[in-house]
């Protein structure tokens, strides 16, 4: 089965710097990579996703690359705000039969310092 | 309103007890989901109905049973659970899947499940 590893586990950093998290997926079927943002005590919602059509997607602040020869996957966010503390997770899915079968990254938590 | 709403939010009972979550989506979707979020590990997929259908079943012990009435509800009944049990349950639902297709999924604000 599909195997998504995550890194960093944390990450700070100061207000108006960049933050990338990074994924690595072992299925080189696997075809639809979202991400999703959990802060305290919420739920986990999607920020941004990519399918393996395309090599990089950006909304406003943040942006997603996928590199599918070497199976991985990032998520950049620019000009950080206190706002984007969370803990933020990638996930993969796809390959015939598995459509719905999302398999999640351990989580990064990210936190902006003022 | 939420999108997919869970209940209840938190939950405290003993390992012989039987008590059922719930979960429900006004996002006219078809597929729902059942996921654990334990502390330090990934999330888990538990279940996944597909249009009433449960097509996904990540080898879950026996004593966490799904229930799916219709494409807007979706029910986990709980019994003599374990300590090891204790955790966050998520409620997700997306479009329906295809074989070729991946639907965004959509997370209720889960249930806190505490064994003693």
């Amino acid at each position: 089965g599909e195997n998504v590893e995550q890194h960093p586990s944390t990450l700070s950093v100061q207000e108006g710097d960049s933050a990338v998290i990074k994924c690595t997926y072992s299925d080189s079927a696997s075809n639809y990579f979202p991400w999703y943002k959990q802060e305290l005590g919420k739920r986990p919602q999607l920020i941004i996703d990519i399918r393996s059509n395309v090599g990089e997607k950006k909304d406003q602040r943040i942006a997603v690359t996928l590199n599918k020869t070497a199976k991985h996957f990032s998520l950049h966010i620019t000009e950080t705000q206190p706002e984007d503390s969370a803990v933020y997770f990638c996930a993969a899915t796809g390959g015939i039969g598995t459509a719905s079968k999302l398999t999640f990254g351990t989580g990064t938590r990210l936190q902006v310092m003022l | 309103e939420t999108g997919v709403t869970q209940t209840p939010r938190h939950l405290v009972m003993g390992m012989t007890n039987k008590k059922s979550l719930k979960c429900e989506q006004h996002l006219g979707h078809n597929a729902m989901y059942w996921y654990k979020q334990s502390a330090k590990k990934p999330l888990e997929l538990m279940f996944v109905y597909n249009f009433k259908e449960q097509t996904e079943n990540n080898s879950v012990p026996s004593r966490f049973s799904p229930e799916c009435p219709n494409s807007s509800h979706l029910f986990l009944h709980l019994h003599t659970l374990q300590p090891e049990d204790s955790a966050l349950y998520l409620c997700a639902s997306s479009q329906g899947q295809t074989t070729y297709s991946n639907q965004p999924q959509h997370f209720g604000d889960g249930t806190r499940l505490s064994i003693l």
